[in-house]
């Protein structure tokens, strides 16, 4: 119940294209949901982040969509660019623990 | 650049080896996090301090030993490792220990790679 299910597990775009990447949790104790972005070499790098209560936030390229009753979670990269290139992991937490999803691996081509 | 500086950036060592891995930060922040990440798999919580005090410790075993001399700094002391145990170590730091939130967000480091032989 603790498991953040994250999909799909590596991602080929072109440049300009839209990226998806897609979240999905059981347990409803879970009160922050961030996304991180982690290139190679570096540690994990806070993205954006939402909280239940909101069904949509918007930073710049980034967009997280929360559907609370189906308990999933959603990013959206637009006009996505070779640097963005990387690997991201949805998260979400509640108390102290920070429960990571698998992460998905994003390659964009130009 | 990350706040939150890991020394070194790689480390080999054999089995018999004592060695440490070192994080630092300067943004005041209350509680340090140690994690252990495999290749192409999401970071795994080992423990937290929480001013100053180990408030989490994720069944890890004892040949990791962490240390909080203070709040601005956290060792993980490494004795006795197995291959196996071969992973990026990644430390993290948030404002206080009680909840990752917007509030209370983890600031991560760039991690020491740690290489078992």
């Amino acid at each position: 119940q603790q498991q953040v299910k994250q999909s799909p597990q590596s991602l080929i775009v072109q440049k300009g294209g839209i990226s998806i990447i897609n979240c999905a949790y059981e347990n409803t104790a879970f009160d922050y949901f961030p996304w991180y972005q982690q290139f190679p070499g570096k540690g994990p790098a806070l993205l954006i982040a939402i909280r239940p209560d909101v069904s949509e936030k918007k930073e710049g390229r980034f967009t997280i969509s929360f559907n609370k009753s189906a308990k999933q979670f959603s990013l959206h990269i637009m006009d996505s660019q070779p640097g963005d290139s990387a690997t991201y992991f949805c998260a979400a937490s509640y108390t102290d623990k920070l429960i990571f999803g698998t992460g998905t691996r994003l390659q964009v081509f130009p | 650049d990350t706040e939150v500086t890991q020394t070194p950036k790689h480390l080999v060592m054999g089995m018999t080896n004592k060695k440490s891995l070192k994080c630092e930060q300067h943004m005041g922040h209350r509680a340090m996090y140690w994690y252990k990440q495999k290749a192409k798999k999401p970071p795994e919580l080992m423990f937290v301090y929480s001013y100053e005090k180990l408030s989490i410790n994720e069944s890890v075993p004892s040949r990791f030993s962490p240390e909080c001399p203070n709040s601005s700094l956290l060792n993980l002391h490494l004795h006795a490792l197995q291959p196996e145990d071969s992973a990026l170590y990644l430390c993290a730091s948030s404002r206080t220990g009680t909840g990752v939130s917007g509030a209370n967000v983890l600031t991560f480091g760039a991690g020491s790679r740690l290489t078992v032989l």
